[in-house]
């Protein structure tokens, strides 16, 4: 199974680009990548999922390197609303290898 | 209404006692999970069922079983309650499609506590 890895906490303000790295070394070849929101009292919501290379939507990117052994979600501009848990996901549905990384709790000062 | 609701929302039992949380979807979805989330560790998969006649052991299923009575609903029980077992628990549920994973659908959580 793959394991993940991210960074206990950060700090960032208002209006600056936040970037999340994940590292899964041992990431398998139909694994998937998926970061996760969280706020208090409430379940993960999905924010943005990848294979390789970039991918990028209406609330952040996603950066996978060729060798896919880490990933970097990046939040442009955040708010005090993004204060938040993020969590890294890696896994295949196929085959229910879903692995969560600790999460990383995101502090946005103003 | 919510699309993924999980009752009880909050439980407090006692070692030895027979618990079972239930969940319920309106998504239509044929996948569905349970997870456990304790402070520090993240979430970790309990068990996790593609369709109605499967089931499949997670990450962490020793003291756990479920049962999934129709695609709509998946119920996990706790046969003899431990005290560390005391955690939040997160249903979630995920379509098919092409690809392996697709996104999944939190429930609100239950929060158990085991005495």
């Amino acid at each position: 199974l793959a394991k993940t890895t991210q960074p206990i906490s950060m700090d960032s303000y208002e209006g600056q680009e936040v970037n999340i790295t994940c590292s899964h070394n041992n990431i398998a070849t139909n694994d998937y990548i998926t970061w996760y929101q969280q706020f208090p009292s409430q379940g993960p919501r999905f924010i943005i999922q990848g294979y390789k290379t970039k991918v990028t939507n209406e609330v952040a990117s996603l950066f996978i390197p060729a060798d896919r052994k880490s990933s970097t979600l990046s939040l442009p501009r955040v708010s005090l609303s993004d204060t938040a848990v993020y969590y890294c996901l890696v896994g295949g549905g196929s085959q229910g290898n879903l692995i969560f990384g600790k999460g990383t709790k995101l502090s946005v000062k103003p | 209404d919510a699309d993924v609701t999980q009752t009880p929302r909050n439980r407090i039992t006692k070692t030895g006692k027979r618990i079972m949380l239930e969940c319920s979807q309106t998504k239509g979805h044929d996948r569905m999970y349970w997870y456990r989330q304790d402070p520090g560790l993240g979430l970790r998969l309990i068990y996790y069922s593609f369709d109605v006649k499967d089931i499949n052991k997670g990450e962490i299923s020793d003291g756990y079983s479920v049962s999934r009575q129709a695609q709509a609903k998946f119920s996990l029980s706790l046969e003899s309650a431990i005290p560390n077992q005391t955690a939040l628990y997160f249903c979630a549920t995920s379509a098919i499609s092409g690809r392996a994973l697709t996104e999944q659908f939190f429930g609100p959580g239950t929060r158990l506590t085991v005495l």
